[in-house]
């Protein structure tokens, strides 16, 4: 069974611009998390979906960022304009019920 | 709110030396715990898990007890080895139906030398 996938592993944007971030979970898990780890500090949750619609998205840390699950399948998490204060890893997990499986995260870089 | 505390890095041991990293929580209710490990290049992992008070989590010779009394879920091996360098992170899950976000502690960078 494949586990959760997210593209890109790295991206590299300047301040400004956008980037989508794409996390596949497992297959049948109806609950997708997004968290971020932030210079080295904790990871953070940002937020929770069951299947397409948002259970809890209190750790979203302002409007610039913007995720959707469209179809209840794959999610993406979009930064609009990104900031410096953005990189960091975003991770992205899956659950069918209790433990959540992380994907390999995406390292994002704002110039 | 819940909150963990983890044992501050980075850590290097000799191989086979004892290991601990401490971990306590603030959480309301019952909560599970949880160790993640990220090895080099790598996602989370989940190491061990203890959904309930004096639970044993334990899996590739590491332990973990959840104590309810010192609210603590510290980790423990008893011969590290070079591949268990890696980056622990305790983590916690509220027992409130709906709320299943994790919390975690910063992390320990765990290096071990041969």
């Amino acid at each position: 069974e494949a586990g959760v996938t997210q593209f890109p592993s790295h991206s590299v944007i300047e301040k400004g611009q956008t980037v989508t971030l794409r996390c596949d979970p497992i297959s049948g898990h109806d609950n997708l998390y997004w968290y971020r780890r932030v210079m080295g500090k904790e990871i953070k949750f940002l937020l929770h979906f069951v299947k397409e619609s948002k259970q809890d998205e209190s750790g979203m840390p302002n409007n610039r960022f913007l995720a959707e699950r469209t179809g209840g399948t794959y999610s993406t998490l979009k930064v609009q304009p990104a900031e410096l204060e953005d990189s960091g890893v975003y991770f992205c997990a899956s659950s069918h019920s209790g433990t959540q499986y992380f994907g390999p995260g995406t390292r994002l870089t704002v110039l | 709110g819940n909150s963990v505390t983890q044992m501050e890095g980075p850590v290097t041991l000799s191989e086979e030396a004892f290991l601990t990293i401490n971990c306590t929580y603030t959480a309301t209710g019952y909560p599970s715990l949880f160790w993640y490990v990220q090895y080099p290049g790598e996602g989370l992992q989940l190491l061990l898990k203890a959904t309930k008070a004096d639970d044993k989590g334990s899996n590739k010779g590491f332990e973990a007890t959840y104590r309810k009394e010192t609210t603590s879920f510290h980790l423990e091996k008893g011969s590290v080895q070079v591949s268990d360098s890696a980056v622990y992170f305790c983590a916690l899950r509220g027992s409130n139906f709906g709320n299943e976000k994790l919390t975690f502690g910063t992390g320990t960078r765990l290096t071990i030398i041969p």
